[in-house]
């Protein structure tokens, strides 16, 4: 089945260090362009990071530079998130999405999972 | 950073009416333009991409048009399973923007 499952979102403290995880299944991983998007309670989408198929290409968002950094492990189909300095900002539902090309731009997201949570609460 | 300026930001219409949703990009986008569907509580799902190439599996019944900065998604007739919020997102460049949505209920 194609699919991407999220895990890794937990409460936490402001300031602390969280790591999502993206597993996907079903298609070829290492083709694909791979994005974080987080959606806050009650709010809209907020494109958070991309990392094209190789890792040559890897942007953030200028609310999260220099705290999240996204990663891929083609090896293990796995897609990653990597989130310090925490803010309560930070609270949202965190989703891993499939571009529908390589690069990182220009595509659409073809493929979501269904997100994993992310509290940041002292 | 593009901007995208969705409208309306809620609609309530009858079964079987045509409905449509706008959005407006601060800088052309260059037809990088895609239209996404989210139920509640549901992961949002690709309709249009590309401004007017309908997604696999996705109902005639929407359709995309645009160029440049401005971009319009059509629901020819509405239908029950229609409910939810819609969103543009521009993937020209990075930050790849969302619209702030519309929601889209059923009268």
């Amino acid at each position: 089945e194609v699919q991407l499952i999220e895990s890794g979102g937990d409460l936490v403290q402001p300031g602390r260090s969280l790591r999502l995880s993206c597993a996907a299944s079903g298609f070829t991983f290492d083709e694909y362009a791979m994005d974080w998007v987080r959606q806050a309670p009650g709010k809209g989408l907020e494109w958070v990071a991309t990392i094209s198929w190789n890792s040559g290409v890897i942007r953030h968002a200028d609310s999260v530079k220099g705290r999240f950094t996204i990663s891929r492990d083609n090896s293990q189909n796995s897609l990653y998130l990597e989130m310090n300095s925490l803010k309560p900002a930070d609270t949202a539902l965190y989703y891993c999405a499939k571009d529908s090309g390589s690069s990182g731009i220009i595509n659409a997201y073809d493929l979501w999972g269904q997100g994993t949570v992310v509290i940041v609460s002292s | 950073d593009i901007q995208m300026t969705q409208s309306p930001s809620s609609l309530s219409a009858s079964i079987g009416d045509r409905v449509t949703i706008t959005c407006r990009a601060s800088q052309t986008v260059n037809s990088y333009l895609n239209w996404y569907q989210q139920k509640p509580g549901k992961a949002p799902k690709l309709l249009i991409h590309s401004s007017s190439s309908l997604q696999s599996g996705v109902p005639s019944r929407f359709s995309g048009s645009g160029s440049g900065t401005d971009y319009t998604l059509t629901i020819s007739s509405l239908q029950p399973d229609d409910l939810g919020t819609y969103y543009c997102q521009q993937t020209f460049n990075t930050p790849k923007t969302f619209g702030g949505g519309t929601r889209v209920e059923i009268k």
